[in-house]
């Protein structure tokens, strides 16, 4: 079974700046890893995932994580942050043989500040 | 909008009582999952739906349970309400069983169970 943990429950940071969500994943088996987004009162929605491949993956507005096998992570980073990535992240894994049910982490609030 | 719809988005019930959740897939979408989001548990996998057949179980009680119709919306059905099982209760959909497509979350229906 896999387990996920988001070890930031709460991350502020001022506009502009730059942010690290951290990730990390146990499983004896090889993944896949998605991070999600929740914006206040909505459904979440997929950011990026990681399938194979080049272990960095983007998304469209400047999100990326980078999955690190020898230290199980997928941190998701954005060099500059606007107000309106304030939002719950989400990171989540499956196991990449069965590619059954996703996993989620407990999440991270990010707020963005002006 | 991501295409999937749920029904009610707001259920006031007193415990004891018994619910139930309908969701509609996007259209072409062939799977159906449902997850159980609170403060205390974070966002949970209940059950997932593939073309009508149950297709992977996560920790759904067994006073729960879901099915999916031929036209393939999906109703989760919840009874002997008790205070805890007040949540957000999110229906997501994908093209079909395998973890590594996108999945799309409706906006959620809000229990609460007095």
């Amino acid at each position: 079974a896999q387990s996920v943990t988001q070890l930031d429950s709460q991350v502020p940071v001022f506009e502009e700046a730059p942010v690290e969500l951290r990730c990390n994943y146990s499983s004896s088996v090889s993944v896949y890893l998605f991070w999600y987004v929740q914006y206040p009162n909505q459904g979440l929605q997929l950011l990026l995932k990681y399938l194979s491949g080049s272990t960095l993956v983007e998304s469209i507005n400047g999100f990326e994580a980078e999955f690190n096998k020898s230290q199980t992570s997928f941190h998701l980073r954005k060099p500059s942050v606007h107000i309106s990535d304030t939002a719950e992240y989400f990171c989540a894994v499956s196991d990449a043989g069965s590619a059954r049910q996703l996993t989620f982490g407990s999440g991270t609030q990010l707020t963005v500040l002006p | 909008d991501s295409g999937v719809t749920q029904t009610p988005k707001h259920l006031i019930t007193a415990t004891g009582q018994r619910v139930t959740l309908r969701c509609s897939p996007r259209s072409g979408d062939l799977s159906v999952y449902w997850y159980q989001q609170s403060l205390d548990q974070g966002l949970q996998f209940l059950i997932q739906y593939y073309n009508g057949e149950e297709r992977a179980k996560g920790n759904i009680l067994e006073r729960f349970s879901a099915q999916q119709f031929p036209d393939l919306h999906s109703e989760l059905n919840l009874s002997s309400l008790e205070l805890g099982d007040s949540a957000l209760y999110f229906c997501a959909s994908s093209a079909d069983y395998a973890s590594f497509n996108e999945q799309f979350f409706g906006p959620g229906t809000r229990l609460t169970v007095l």
